[in-house]
């Protein structure tokens, strides 16, 4: 165990559902990011909140909706999805601005299947 | 923004023998250059870094070198074991003043140890 912590691990989901990945970190830190995981391509950041705040989103479509209603909570709401949006999503926090920041904690992802 | 090349893509070795891999960044201003192991099922687990005020360092078998200049930095594993075998991904993180959050992450080696 990490300290941050994802559910489900595993999620199949039709086209027309709507669910949510669910992120949790114990670890104090101030910033939490999601992270797309496709086959033969690099760590895709989706992302990025900062002190609750959002400060990056890089060109997701919006059927991908995040929240982070507090420092140690991140959900990623999923809504009308494609099948190539079948992947392997990774939470990860860490503790930015800080002269301490030892980078990324990353939980053990969320295993997507569109259908 | 930051770049990061990482080669090879895959690398198989005989238990025992060393394992190198190459990472190369575009952005003199990047400062922090952690590397992560992605095991079958989990997320990246960090298992090294290292700073720009560093050239090298070393943690029992793996070390990790940096060359400023050159702006490029390698992972080196010795005495390779069966257990090593997973995804490794190296990654650059810029100073960008207060917001030394975002690292950008190469597309990750597949490395095989072969008992």
């Amino acid at each position: 165990e990490t300290g941050v912590t994802q559910t489900p691990r595993h999620l199949v989901m039709g086209m027309t559902n709507k669910k949510s990945l669910k992120c949790e970190q114990h670890l104090g830190h101030n910033a939490m990011y999601w992270y797309k995981q496709s086959a033969k391509k690099p760590l895709e950041l989706m992302f990025v909140y900062s002190l609750e705040e959002r400060v990056e989103n890089n060109s997701v479509p919006s059927r991908f909706s995040p929240e982070c209603p507090n420092s140690s909570h991140l959900f990623l709401h999923l809504h009308t999805l494609q099948p190539e949006d079948s992947a392997l999503y990774l939470c990860a926090s860490s503790q930015a601005r800080s002269r301490l920041d030892y980078g990324y904690t990353f939980g053990s992802g969320t295993r997507l299947t569109v259908v | 923004g930051e770049n990061v090349e990482q080669h090879p893509s895959t690398l198989s070795v005989q238990e025992g023998d060393s394992a190198v891999i190459k990472c190369t960044y575009s952005d003199s201003a990047s400062n922090y250059f952690p590397w992560y192991k992605q095991e079958l099922g989990k997320g990246p687990q960090l298992i090294i870094d290292i700073r720009s005020n560093v050239g090298e360092k070393k943690d029992q078998r793996i070390a990790v070198t940096l060359n400023k200049t050159a702006k490029h930095f390698s992972l080196h594993i010795t005495e390779t074991q069966p257990e090593d075998s997973a995804v490794y991904f190296c990654a650059a993180r810029l100073n960008s003043g207060g917001s030394n959050y975002k690292l950008t992450f190469g597309k990750g080696t597949l490395l095989t140890v072969n008992p």
